[in-house]
C-alpha cells in the first residue's frame, strides 16, 4: 500500500486477556518500529526490526509483549494477560533502513482500551 | 540521556497571528532534533529535522525551527496561522549517532487556530 497500515484501528478488551496487533510496513522498508503512546505521555519507544538482524527490544515493558516480524514484511505485537495500564495508542513506523536520517513514516495506530 | 519538554499542552493563536511552539532538549551529546505533527485522525507526519549544517531549518507547509545550543531549544514557528494548522505537534529528541530507536518525543503540544 501507499503507507503504513495498522489493524485494528480500536481494540477493546477485558484484563487478562491476549490481544495481537498488525502492522504493514510500506513495502521495501527494511526498519520496522513499535511506539506506544499512553494518554498525556510522549511517545515510547517499545522494540525495532531491521531487515534479518536480530531485534532490539530494550524497549518492551515486561515479558507480556513481544513482537515478530517476517522478513521485511508484516509485524506483529503480542500483548499477554492485559493490564489496565496497557491502555495506550499502539504506534508502527517504517523507514527505508535504520537511521536517523532516514525518515520515518507512521500508521495512524492501534488504540487498545483494557476494561 | 535524552529527554525534551514541550512548554504548553495547549496553544491557542487566531488565524493569520504568528505560531510559536517551544520545545526544550537535554542531550549528553550532539542531537538530532525533530518536529512531528498528527493532524485529526491522521498518523505522524515529520515537518522538519535538524541535524547538521545550518541551525535554522525549513519544513513543510510554511513551519521553520532554530536549533539554538545555547539555550538548548529547538522552537517551532510559523508566520501565519492557517486553520488547517490545528493539529497536535511534537518535539523530538535522537543522540545522532545510533538509529531512530533512541528517538526521544515530547508530550506533545495541542494547536487550535481561531477563525
Amino acid at each position: 500500500g501507499a503507507g503504513v497500515s495498522q489493524s485494528p484501528s480500536n481494540k477493546v478488551t477485558e484484563k487478562g486477556k491476549d490481544v495481537e496487533l498488525r502492522c504493514d510496513p510500506i513495502s521495501g522498508h527494511t526498519a520496522l518500529y513499535w511506539y506506544r503512546q499512553r494518554l498525556g505521555q510522549g511517545l515510547e519507544f517499545l522494540i525495532y526490526f531491521q531487515g534479518n538482524s536480530a531485534p532490539d527490544k530494550s524497549g518492551l515493558p515486561s515479558d507480556r509483549f513481544s513482537a515478530e516480524r517476517t522478513g521485511e514484511s508484516v509485524s506483529t505485537l503480542t500483548i499477554q494477560r492485559t493490564q489496565q495500564e496497557d491502555s495506550a495508542v499502539y504506534l508502527c513506523a517504517s523507514s527505508l533502513s535504520q537511521g536517523t536520517n532516514e525518515k520515518l513514516f507512521f500508521g495512524s495506530g492501534t488504540q487498545l482500551s483494557v476494561l | 540521556a535524552q529527554s525534551v519538554t514541550q512548554l504548553g499542552s495547549h496553544v491557542s493563536v487566531s488565524e493569520g497571528a504568528l505560531v510559536l511552539l517551544r520545545c526544550n532538549y537535554s542531550s549528553s551529546v550532539p542531537p538530532y532534533l525533530f518536529w512531528y505533527v498528527q493532524y485529526p485522525n491522521q498518523g505522524l507526519q515529520l515537518l522538519l529535522k535538524y541535524t547538521t549544517g545550518a541551525t535554522l531549518v525549513k519544513g513543510i507547509n510554511g513551519f521553520e525551527a532554530e536549533f539554538k545550543k545555547s539555550e538548548t531549544s529547538f522552537h517551532l514557528t510559523k508566520p501565519s496561522a492557517h486553520m488547517s494548522d490545528a493539529a497536535e505537534y511534537f518535539c523530538a529528541v535522537s543522540d545522532g549517532a545510533t538509529g531512530a530507536n533512541n528517538l526521544f518525543f515530547g508530550t506533545g503540544t495541542r494547536l487550535t487556530v481561531i477563525p
